[in-house]
């Protein structure tokens, strides 16, 4: 069955990098996608990665991926307070999305 | 603010009651998507709306929810005779498959707390 895996949480210090992981099974699953979701707001799409890319950076976000092992990480460079977040690994393509439980983002000043 | 409402955004009522929240998605977009998150959880998909029609269901939605989209804008999420297990946030997207990615926009959600 589809199911998507990420550690709950995750703790680190300001300006340190962040990296968080996931698995997920849908080997067929075109999109793989990070949302984000602060405080009371709604979940915003972070970053995705087309399934036939390793890597894919944007900015302070580096995103890599083992199709192989079905692993997907997100790395956040120079960590700040404003990165405090649950962050959400998904997989898709089509119209369904699967989402993990999220990875909730301390940062300590 | 042309992103997606939702109402209303906290809902408490007795085990038994009948509940009814709404959706407004981006307005040109044509998929509507409905899905319940629970403590500690990510969204779980219960159901999508291609324009009005309805085209899949979870087995998460039982028969006493229901879900309409009459004019393929604004949708409706109504849960009959609710249940203290149906206490969570309903959280409704919308996106535009053109894109390719389908990115969906996410609404504040709807609490709902059933006593």
């Amino acid at each position: 069955g589809e199911d998507v895996e990420q550690s709950l949480f995750l703790s680190v210090r300001e300006g340190d990098s962040s990296v968080i992981n996931c698995t997920y099974t849908d080997s067929s699953s075109t999109y793989l996608y990070w949302y984000k979701q602060e405080p009371g707001a709604g979940l915003q799409l972070l970053t995705y990665i087309f399934s036939n890319m390793d890597m894919k950076q944007d900015q302070r976000l580096t995103v890599l991926l083992n199709k192989k092992d079905k692993h997907l990480s997100l790395r956040i460079a120079d960590t700040q307070t404003g990165d405090s977040a649950i962050y959400f690994c998904a997989e898709g393509g089509g119209f369904k999305t699967i989402f993990g439980a999220g990875t909730r983002l301390f940062v300590k000043a | 603010d042309t992103g997606v409402s939702q109402d209303p955004r906290h809902k408490i009522t007795k085990r038994g009651q009948n509940v009814t929240f709404r959706c407004d998605p981006i307005s040109e977009h044509n998929r509507l998507y409905w899905y319940r998150q629970t403590l500690g959880q990510g969204p779980e998909f219960l159901t999508y709306f291609q324009n009005e029609a309805q085209l899949e269901k979870s087995r998460l939605l039982s028969d006493r929810f229901s879900a309409e989209r009459p004019k393929g804008s604004f949708s409706t999420l109504e849960i009959q005779r609710t249940e203290q297990g149906d206490s969570a946030m309903y959280l409704c997207a919308s996106s535009l498959p053109a894109s390719g990615i389908n990115e969906q926009f996410f609404g504040p959600g709807t609490r709902l707390t059933v006593l």
